[in-house]
């Protein structure tokens, strides 16, 4: 069982590149999120979606874009990367509202 | 707006001893309530969840949680700790009526078993 995958798992970026952390799931889960884990702060949601071409921000939205083309795939673009971006990013998906959200297993991204 | 507390960033228990982690939350709506565990490295893996059937749930590796509306409280039990339970632990809240299930989290505990 895949579940949900995210590439890379590992990254360094200097300040001012762009990237994009890919994120697919095989569960055929509607909504997808991506969360940034910062030391003693919890998760955090930067951007979620409900559907194929549906996205909406979250609480921490800045810096980054999403999109949703399809069911399985939710990529998280960082534009002009900046070091308040290192952190620990996470891919999650659910079925449906109330239902358990599955993690992946995360991608640790430093700019320097 | 939901929230969740999660008092104490770190608890250090004996090898055997009783586990206690806890959780207490904000809603205005019911909520859907949830543990996760972290292993160092890892992603989150569910522990256990509330869905608003029975208050007392049992989860996997032997915790479990209750439900206390009058208290607002979620707090997380093991009888007997073992030292494959040292990892962070986090709650976290469900708005229900919201249409994308989005989770808030606390900001964690940090379980140690010691010998």
């Amino acid at each position: 069982n895949a579940g949900v995958t995210q590439t890379p798992k590992f990254r360094i970026l200097k300040i001012g590149q762009s990237m994009t952390l890919q994120c697919t799931q095989d569960m055929n889960h509607n909504y997808m999120y991506w969360y940034r884990q910062d030391p003693g702060m919890g998760l955090k949601l930067i951007y979620y979606s409900v559907g194929a071409g549906i996205t909406d921000k979250g609480e921490v939205p800045n810096g980054y874009n999403v999109s949703r083309s399809t069911t399985e795939d939710f990529p998280l673009r960082l534009e002009l990367a900046a070091p308040s971006q290192t952190s620990v990013y996470f891919c999650a998906s659910g079925l449906s509202t109330g239902n358990t959200i599955y993690f992946g297993e995360g991608s640790w991204l430093t700019v320097v | 707006a939901q929230s969740v507390t999660q008092l104490g960033s770190h608890v250090s228990v004996s090898e055997g001893a009783l586990v206690l982690l806890r959780c207490n939350y904000s809603s205005s709506v019911p909520p859907y309530l949830f543990w996760y565990v972290q292993y160092p490295n890892q992603g989150l893996q569910l522990l256990l969840k509330y869905t608003s059937a029975a208050t007392l749930v049992k989860g996997i590796n032997g915790f479990e949680a209750e439900f206390k509306k009058s208290e607002t409280s979620f707090h997380l039990t093991k009888p007997s700790a073992h030292m494959s339970d040292a990892a962070e632990y986090f709650c976290a809240v469900s708005d229900l009526a919201g249409t994308a299930s989005k989770l808030t989290f606390g900001t964690g505990t940090r379980l140690q078993v010691t010998l």
